[in-house]
C-alpha cells in the first residue's frame, strides 16, 4: 500500500525562487497536514485541511501557500524561497480529527 | 497554552533492557490524545502508540506501552527488550480534537542501544 507519498525527496532552491511539495494519500482521508521538521525539533505545523476546498493555517503559515481541490492531493507551495525556509517537509493524513495521522517519508529542502 | 516537553535529549540503553522516555504535557482540555512516533536516520515518522484521555487503560503495542499518569500529565513510552534497530528519535506528540486534530510535538529522545 502506498499510504502518504511525497514528492521531491531532495530539491535544492535559490533565494527567490518557487516550488510546490507534493504530497498524495490513497487512504480517502479526509483531513491532510503539512509539518516543517528544523534540525533537532519536533514538527511544527505549517497548513491543514479537513477535506476538498478547506484549508486552514497552522502554528507557522508564513512564505507558504496550499490547496486541495480533491481529496488525494494536498500541495504545498513556496512563492519566494528564503533560508529560513531549510526544512524537512513532511504532509500527513487522517480519518478524522479522532485518528491517527500517518505521515509522508519527507522533502528535505535547501535553500541557498 | 498547549505544550509537550521531553526533558531527555539522549538516552543510552543496553541491548535486551526496558527503557523508559519521559513525556509531560499540558492542556486544559479534558478530550485529548497522546502518541508517540519513531524517527529513525532514515527520517520517515513512524506511528508507534497512541493514548486517549478517557482510555482508562494503558495503552500497549507489542513491545511498546505508555505509561499514562493523567493526574500528572505524563505519558511516558516504555520499551521493553530493546533491539538495535530501536536506535532512532522518539517523539511524543499531543492531538486535541477540538484544534482540528492538529497535532503538537514535543524536541524529541535520541535512543542508542547498545550491543
Amino acid at each position: 500500500n502506498a499510504g502518504v507519498t511525497q514528492t521531491p525527496k531532495f530539491r535544492i532552491l535559490k533565494i527567490g525562487q518557487s516550488m510546490t511539495l507534493q504530497c498524495t494519500q490513497d487512504m480517502n482521508h479526509n483531513y491532510m497536514y503539512w509539518y516543517r521538521q528544523d534540525p533537532g525539533m519536533g514538527l511544527k505545523l505549517i497548513y491543514y485541511s479537513v477535506g476538498a476546498g478547506i484549508t486552514d493555517k497552522g502554528e507557522v503559515p508564513n512564505g507558504y501557500n496550499v490547496s486541495r481541490s480533491t481529496t488525494e492531493d494536498f500541495p504545498l507551495r513556496l512563492e519566494l524561497a528564503a533560508p529560513s525556509q531549510t526544512s524537512v517537509y513532511f504532509c500527513a493524513s487522517s480519518q478524522g480529527r479522532w485518528e491517527t495521522q500517518y505521515f509522508g517519508p519527507g522533502t528535505r529542502l535547501l535553500v541557498l | 497554552a498547549q505544550k509537550i516537553t521531553q526533558t531527555q535529549p539522549g538516552m543510552f540503553v543496553q541491548e535486551k533492557e526496558a527503557v523508559t522516555l519521559d513525556c509531560t504535557y499540558d492542556t486544559s482540555d479534558q478530550s485529548y490524545g497522546l502518541f508517540w512516533y519513531k524517527q529513525p536516520s532514515s527520517g520517515e515518522m513512524i506511528f508507534l502508540i497512541y493514548q486517549g484521555s478517557y482510555d482508562e487503560q494503558n495503552a500497549t503495542e507489542g513491545r511498546y506501552s505508555l505509561n499514562f499518569q493523567k493526574a500528572r500529565k505524563s505519558a511516558n513510552l516504555v520499551i521493553s527488550a530493546s533491539q538495535l534497530g530501536d536506535s532512532a528519535m522518539y517523539f511524543c506528540a499531543m492531538r486535541e480534537p477540538r484544534r482540528e486534530g492538529k497535532l503538537i510535538f514535543g524536541q524529541g529522545t535520541t535512543l542508542q542501544v547498545k550491543p
